[in-house]
């Protein structure tokens, strides 16, 4: 089955703890991207990724860090300095620029 | 800077009646658009891009650009198509910008 997934769907984090969300694609894209999406203000860009070994800050990168050391992998990793983290997080990919991109179920992050 | 505004975050309407979801945006250059849905339960999916100049699901949109603008319209809403639509911007280095969202509501 082919597509983005990522795990786990429900994260419960301590505060003060770095968390790792997992997001894998077989699609073989070139681009991986991480939004963060809350009530009322949609979808907004944490980090993006054109290609293995190399990433951008999106509109909201304080408090996250990435890598992409395999093209099919894009691990999101929220760190204590993230003041708010709870909150829903999709992954999503594309094959090159103004395509469509596929999106993962996404992540439910709740701090505790 | 780009940018994409969906004026409103919900909207009502019975079945059989137009709906219209608005979006406009704000980018330099010569933007890519498009409309996505979640429907409940589902992942985030593509609707229609202004490229393809198609309806979907008897979805059409229209890209404006004396007026920024592109709206998501369709003539006799249905209750299968109450969703959460985003309207979505794709420019520099392939970043694709997201508006809020506008939660469709379509009453029987």
């Amino acid at each position: 089955d082919g597509g983005i997934t990522q795990s786990p769907k429900y994260l419960f984090r301590k505060e003060g703890q770095n968390v790792t969300l997992s997001c894998e694609q077989n699609l073989n894209h070139d681009a991986m991207y991480w939004y963060r999406q809350d009530p009322g203000q949609g979808l907004r860009l944490i980090y993006y990724s054109q290609i293995v070994n190399d990433f951008q800050k999106g509109d909201i990168a304080e408090g996250y860090s990435v890598s992409r050391e395999k093209k099919e992998s894009f691990p999101l990793t929220v760190t204590s300095a993230q003041k708010n983290p709870t909150a829903f997080y999709l992954c999503a990919s594309n094959t090159a620029l103004n395509t469509e991109a596929f999106f993962g179920q996404g992540t439910r992050l709740t701090v505790v | 800077a780009q940018r994409v505004t969906q004026p409103e975050k919900l909207l009502s309407v019975f079945k059989g009646a137009p709906v219209e979801l608005k979006c406009n945006y704000s980018y330099s250059g010569s933007p890519e658009l498009f409309w996505y849905v979640q429907y409940s339960r589902q992942r985030l999916q593509l609707l229609l891009r202004h490229i393809s100049r198609e309806s979907i699901k008897g979805f059409t949109a229209d890209l404006n650009k004396g007026e920024t603008s592109f709206h998501l319209k369709k003539p006799f809403a249905q209750e299968e198509d109450s969703a959460m639509y985003y309207c979505a911007l794709s420019g520099s280095y392939g970043k694709l910008t997201f508006g809020q969202g506008t939660i469709l509501t379509v009453h029987p």
